[in-house]
């Protein structure tokens, strides 16, 4: 079947330091892969895509790779900031939206 | 704007007593969804359409009904409210079922049932 696996949380970092969330997938097809940001009292907001193995989604500074190898999508942005602060989702779609359980992340001054 | 627009954002209500959370988009969208998203388990589908008159039954549909009358609404009903349906619940819509296109989220109702 179709799934998304997620680290789970929280995650706490300091501001400026580098952040890794992993996601795994296993999908009976070829999906697109998503990460959506949910902001404390907010839905949720697409983050970054890829359609395709060895696309590189990126956005605000976040980036995430489709590994088809390693059916991974990791999301990865290099100095995260207290705004940052959020839960990600990650997903992918075929024919529907399959979700990870979320990760939060927690970013102090 | 494009938006998705759910109501209400917080509702309380008792066990068995019938309601109603509407969900609108103005995208012309033809396929959307209502999840429902509970601490530790993400966010799972409850129902799905794929266009007017097309409906589908997601991961958790017990306990849950919807219609799909028009294209731009997709309410989500509850026919006997029972406790363990607390949860927040979000609409989303996106442009077509397949592929890479985006799904747009409402801001979600909180829901409690005492």
């Amino acid at each position: 079947g179709n799934s998304v696996t997620q680290m789970e949380g929280p995650v706490t970092l300091s501001e400026e330091a580098f952040l890794t969330i992993n996601c795994t997938y296993t999908a009976t097809g070829y999906p697109s892969l998503f990460w959506y940001v949910q902001y404390p009292g907010e839905g949720l907001q697409l983050l970054l895509k890829a359609t395709k193995a060895d696309d590189k989604g990126s956005n605000k500074g976040f980036e995430a790779t489709y590994r088809k190898e390693t059916t991974s999508f990791h999301l990865e942005k290099g100095s995260v900031q207290v705004s940052d602060s959020a839960v990600y989702f990650c997903a992918l779609r075929i024919n529907k939206f399959y979700f990870g359980s979320g990760t939060k992340l927690n970013v102090k001054p | 704007e494009a938006q998705v627009t759910q109501n209400p954002r917080y509702l309380i209500t008792v066990t068995g007593k019938k309601l109603t959370v509407t969900c609108s988009q103005n995208m012309n969208h033809e396929y959307m969804s209502w999840y429902r998203q509970d601490p530790g388990l993400g966010l799972r589908q409850i129902y799905y359409s794929m266009n007017v008159e097309v409906t589908d039954k997601g991961d958790v549909p017990e306990g849950y009904k919807v219609s799909r009358k028009e294209k731009r609404n997709f309410p989500l009903i509850l026919e006997s409210p029972s406790p363990n349906q607390t949860s927040l619940y979000f609409c989303a819509s996106s442009l077509y079922s397949a592929g890479e296109n985006i799904q747009y989220f409402g801001a979600g109702t909180r829901l409690s049932v005492l």
